[in-house]
C-alpha cells in the first residue's frame, strides 16, 4: 500500500504565479480531503470531496483557490495568483467508511513558499 | 460549529515522568481520533476510539474517551525522547469531517 502521494514535495515560487499542487488517494478510498497547516492558524480544512464530488469548500480562503477531482485516483489544488500569504505545507488526505470509521490518511504535504 | 480544545498548547516534561494531554470537545460524539505529527512530517494516526469508556494503548501511550464528559485523554507513561512531537486531536460528527483540535506540542527533557 503506497498510501497517500502528494507531488510536488516542496514548491517555491514567485508571487502572481500560478501553482499546482496534486494528490493520489489511497486506493479505494471514497473521501480525499485537502488541509492547510500554518504556525499561526493550525490545521484548516479547506475542502473535501467524496466520490469525486466536493462536499464542502467552506474552507477555501478565496477565489483565488480551486480544487478538482476529475477521478478516484486524482485531485489537484490550484492557486492562481499566488502570494506570500499563501506559504503553509498543503495536505491531502484520504478516507473510506469502513465499520463507521472515518480515520483519514495523511499525505507527506507539500511545503509551499510564495516569494 | 463544533470546537476542540486541546491543553496544554505546549508541555515540556522530563524523560521517565507521566503526563496527560486532555482534549474537550462541544458536541455530542462518540468517535475520536488521535494523530501525532513529528516536525517536518505528515500526521499519523495513533488512536481511534468509537464508543464512551473505550481504552486504546500502544506502548507508552494511553488514549480514553468519555463521551459523556466529551473528554478523552492521551496519557504519557514513563516518558522517553522518541515520543517529542506534536499530538492532535479530532472529532467528527457522523460525517466524513474531522475537526482537529490545536495540538499538543511535546517536548521531553533527558
Amino acid at each position: 500500500d503506497a498510501g497517500v502521494i502528494q507531488s510536488p514535495r516542496h514548491e517555491v515560487t514567485e508571487m502572481g504565479q500560478e501553482v499546482t499542487l496534486r494528490c493520489k488517494p489511497i486506493s479505494g478510498h471514497n473521501s480525499l480531503f485537502w488541509y492547510r497547516q500554518t504556525m499561526m492558524r493550525g490545521l484548516e480544512l479547506l475542502i473535501y470531496f467524496n466520490n469525486n464530488v466536493p462536499i464542502d469548500d467552506s474552507g477555501m480562503p478565496e477565489d483565488r483557490f480551486s480544487a478538482k477531482m476529475p477521478n478516484a485516483s486524482f485531485s489537484t489544488l490550484k492557486i492562481q495568483p499566488s502570494e506570500p500569504r499563501d506559504s503553509a505545507v498543503y495536505f491531502c488526505a484520504s478516507s473510506n467508511l469502513a465499520g463507521g470509521i472515518y480515520e483519514q490518511f495523511f499525505g507527506p504535504g507539500t511545503r509551499l513558499t510564495v516569494l | 460549529e463544533l470546537k476542540v480544545e486541546q491543553n496544554p498548547l505546549f508541555l515540556s516534561m522530563q524523560e521517565g515522568k507521566n503526563y496527560t494531554i486532555y482534549c474537550n470537545y462541544s458536541t455530542t460524539s462518540d468517535r475520536l481520533y488521535w494523530y501525532r505529527q513529528d516536525p517536518g512530517k505528515s500526521l499519523e494516526s495513533l488512536f481511534v476510539l468509537l464508543s464512551n469508556g473505550a481504552v486504546k494503548q500502544e506502548g507508552r501511550l494511553m488514549a480514553s474517551l468519555d463521551t459523556k464528559a466529551r473528554l478523552s485523554t492521551l496519557h504519557i507513561t514513563a516518558a522517553v525522547h522518541d515520543l517529542s512531537a506534536t499530538y492532535f486531536c479530532a472529532v467528527d460528527e457522523g460525517n466524513e469531517k474531522l475537526t482537529f483540535g490545536t495540538g499538543t506540542r511535546l517536548t521531553i527533557i533527558p
